[in-house]
């Protein structure tokens, strides 16, 4: 069946660092990506997402490469900040389905 | 913009009672989808609807039961509510049921004593 795979967490960095979340996935055909966000406290906000290979994905600085070669969609920002403090999931669905199958979230802490 | 809203927010019940949670879609999504997040977990797929119809079932425990209704709100009716039942209940919509993007409700946490 379909997974995700990603990195354990939790992840500390310190303000102003490069982040990179690793997310490899198994799924038939030609699966959508996506990236979710979870504030504490809070319900699954949708940060990015990729429909094809080669496709990238962008929003608030973070960005993320559909990689069909390597079946990866890892997550990547320049330069964190405090405020991105947060759990990370990544997503797939694949086409003409309905499920979203969900990894098992990366905690990101970010300290000044 | 209008998102998903879900009520209640918070939820205590006893073993062995009912509970029953609501979605409210974003206006003109046809499609709602429930999902349950075990404290520490992923969100799994529990069942979803498509114009009132049930469209895809996931891993939907046999005490709990869903509908849509003419509206498009869905409530998801859950019975003798076990302690493993805690959980945080995600709801979401989408417009078509084969679209990519389906946008999240803040969810309902349900804590069982």
């Amino acid at each position: 069946g379909d997974s995700v795979t990603q990195m354990e967490g939790p992840v500390t960095l310190s303000e102003e660092a490069f982040l990179t979340i690793n997310c490899t996935y198994t799924a038939t055909g030609y699966p959508s990506l996506f990236w979710y966000v979870q504030y504490p406290g809070e319900g699954l906000q949708l940060l990015l997402k990729a429909t094809k290979a080669d496709d990238k994905g962008s929003n608030k600085g973070f960005e993320a490469t559909y990689r069909k070669e390597t079946t990866s969609f890892h997550l990547e920002k320049g330069s964190v900040q405090v405020s991105d403090s947060a759990v990370y999931f990544c997503a797939l669905k694949p086409g003409g389905y309905q499920k979203v199958t969900f990894g098992t979230g990366t905690k990101l802490q970010v300290i000044p | 913009a209008a998102g998903v809203i879900q009520s209640p927010r918070h939820l205590i019940k006893e073993k062995r009672e009912t509970a029953t949670l609501k979605c409210y879609p974003i206006p003109r999504h046809d499609t709602v989808y429930w999902y349950q997040q075990g404290p520490g977990q992923d969100p799994q797929f529990l069942i979803s609807f498509y114009e009132k119809m049930q469209s895809d079932k996931g891993s939907i425990p046999d005490r709990f039961s869903a509908q849509q209704f003419s509206d498009y709100h869905s409530e998801l009716n859950m019975s003798s509510l076990e302690l493993g039942d805690s959980a945080l209940y995600f709801c979401a919509s989408s417009l078509g049921r084969f679209t990519d993007t389906q946008y999240f409700g803040p969810g309902t946490r349900l804590t069982v004593l």
